[in-house]
């Protein structure tokens, strides 16, 4: 079945440290993938995208994601983590054949200082 | 330039009734699209609406509809409610059409709670 699973509900660093959010996805072909962040109390905000080429793929925030074709992941790494950052980030996938967005369930960032 | 714009913030209802959300999308923004976000089931997208058309639909039931006027903001009905209705609802603009090539932006959401 099609899908797209974050294996982490929760996930608790403390601030400085490196961060890596996991995102799994099921399509029998690569499918459009984003990344974004929901604050508490806040609507989505777009973190960073891929479509086609360079598999490591900058977005806004200091947030860095990698595709890996081989293991249908899109990982979403930020190098050293702010207290700012705790929040829910959500992996979406768009297929190809449908240009409909479906959303992993979420992973909650923890942030100790 | 204002963000997208949900109203009402948070809203009451009982089983049985119906309910319409608003959103205004940011000017100039001709795409809006809207999404349900609950504990059990996760962001889920309802629908899309450009130039005052439905351009995708998710997969919900009749009961969930929505519309848009010439000024692209929307409106989401939601009749019969359900206790499973209870849930934040997003509305989401973007430029155009084409939720792939045109970058989201989100409201806060409405707060629906069915009792």
């Amino acid at each position: 079945a099609q899908s797209v699973t974050q294996p982490d509900i929760h996930i608790t660093v403390s601030e400085g440290a490196s961060l890596e959010l996991r995102c799994n996805y099921s399509y029998g072909a690569t499918p459009y993938l984003f990344w974004y962040v929901q604050s508490p109390g806040q609507g989505l905000q777009l973190l960073l995208k891929y479509f086609s080429g360079d598999t490591l793929v900058q977005g806004i925030k200091g947030f860095e994601a990698e595709f890996k074709r081989s293991q249908s992941s899109f990982n979403l790494r930020k190098p050293s983590v702010h207290w700012s950052d705790a929040a829910e980030y959500f992996c979406a996938v768009v297929p190809k054949f449908s240009y409909i967005p479906t959303f992993g369930r979420g992973t909650s960032l923890i942030v100790h200082p | 330039k204002a963000g997208v714009t949900q109203t009402p913030r948070y809203l009451i209802k009982t089983r049985g009734q119906q309910v319409t959300l608003s959103c205004s999308p940011i000017s100039g923004h001709r795409s809006v699209s809207w999404y349900q976000q609950t504990p059990g089931q996760g962001l889920q997208f309802l629908f899309e609406y450009f130039s005052e058309t439905q351009r995708n639909k998710g997969n919900f039931p009749g009961r969930f509809s929505g519309r848009q006027f010439s000024n692209s903001r929307s409106e989401m009905n939601v009749s019969t409610l359900e206790l499973g209705d209870s849930a934040l609802y997003l509305c989401a603009s973007s430029l155009e059409t084409s939720l792939v090539y045109n970058e989201q932006f989100f409201g806060p959401g409405t707060r629906l709670t069915v009792l």
